[in-house]
C-alpha cells in the first residue's frame, strides 16, 4: 500500500526523549490530519492541515508539535511525553477539507511512552 | 459540540447472519455520516457513507440507514463472512467547523464466527 505511509511503525520512548513521527501521502491530496487512537476510545482528531496551513488544533497539549512543510508531508514532533500518551497515532489525508471528503488513513505509529 | 454514541461495543454473529450497528448523534446540524472499517492491525478504511438528504444507501452486502428526526444511523451487513470481522467506526460531521464537528463513535468490534 503506497497511498499514505507512516514511519516509524513502532516507537518506544522515555518521557525525556524527543522524537518525530512522519507521514507521507502520494495521493495528490491537499489536507492532512493527525489522529490519536487509544484503546476503547474514539478516534481523536488532533490537528488538521490544509495546503500546509494548520486549520484546526483540538486543544492538544504543547508537547505535541505538528509540522507540515508541504502538502505531501506531515510530521508530529514529540517531547516530554507522558505514559498516557501511549497510543496508535494515525495520519490521514483527503483531497480537501470539505466535510464530505473521504479521509485515507496511514497504517499508524504504535507509540509507547515509558 | 457533537457527541456520537455507538452500540453495541462488541457483536458476534454466525457466518451468513446479518449484523446491525447503530450510532446516535447529538448535533442536528450534522449532515454527513461515514462508516470506517478497521481490521486488526490495519488502517481504518471508508466502507460507506450517507448524506442527510438520503434515507438509505446500499452497496452490495452493506447498507446504511439514516433517521434524521431521531438522530440515529445504522450500518447493516448481510450474509456476513469471516473477512467482515473488524472494528467498525461511525462518524458524524456538519461541515460548519470541520475539525470540531467530525466526530467518531467509539467503535464496534464485530466477530463473524465460521
Amino acid at each position: 500500500e503506497t497511498g499514505v505511509t507512516q514511519t516509524p511503525r513502532h516507537l518506544v520512548m522515555g518521557m525525556t526523549n524527543k522524537k518525530s513521527l512522519k507521514c507521507e501521502q502520494h495521493l495528490g491530496h491537499n489536507a492532512m490530519y493527525w489522529y490519536k487512537q487509544s484503546a476503547k476510545k474514539p478516534l481523536e482528531l488532533m490537528f488538521v492541515y490544509s495546503l500546509e496551513e494548520r486549520v484546526e488544533n483540538n486543544s492538544v497539549p504543547s508537547r505535541f508539535s505538528p509540522e507540515c512543510p508541504n502538502s505531501s508531508h506531515l510530521f508530529l514532533h514529540l517531547h516530554t511525553l507522558q505514559p498516557e500518551d501511549s497510543a496508535l497515532y494515525l495520519c490521514a489525508s483527503s483531497l480537501g477539507t470539505g466535510h464530505t471528503d473521504t479521509q485515507y488513513f496511514g497504517p499508524g505509529t504504535r507509540l509507547t511512552v515509558l | 459540540g457533537e457527541n456520537v454514541e455507538q452500540h453495541p461495543s462488541t457483536l458476534s454473529v454466525q457466518e451468513g447472519d446479518s449484523a446491525v450497528i447503530k450510532c446516535t448523534y447529538s448535533d442536528s446540524a450534522s449532515n454527513y455520516f461515514p462508516w470506517y472499517k478497521q481490521e486488526l492491525g490495519k488502517r481504518p478504511q471508508l466502507i460507506i457513507d450517507i448524506r442527510s438528504n438520503v434515507g438509505e444507501k446500499k452497496d452490495q452486502r452493506i447498507a446504511v440507514t439514516l433517521n434524521k428526526t431521531a438522530k440515529h444511523f445504522s450500518l447493516h451487513i448481510t450474509e456476513t463472512q469471516p473477512e467482515d470481522s473488524a472494528v467498525y467506526f461511525c462518524a458524524a460531521s456538519s461541515g460548519l467547523n470541520y475539525g470540531q464537528n467530525f466526530v467518531f463513535g467509539p467503535g464496534t468490534r464485530l466477530s463473524v464466527l465460521p
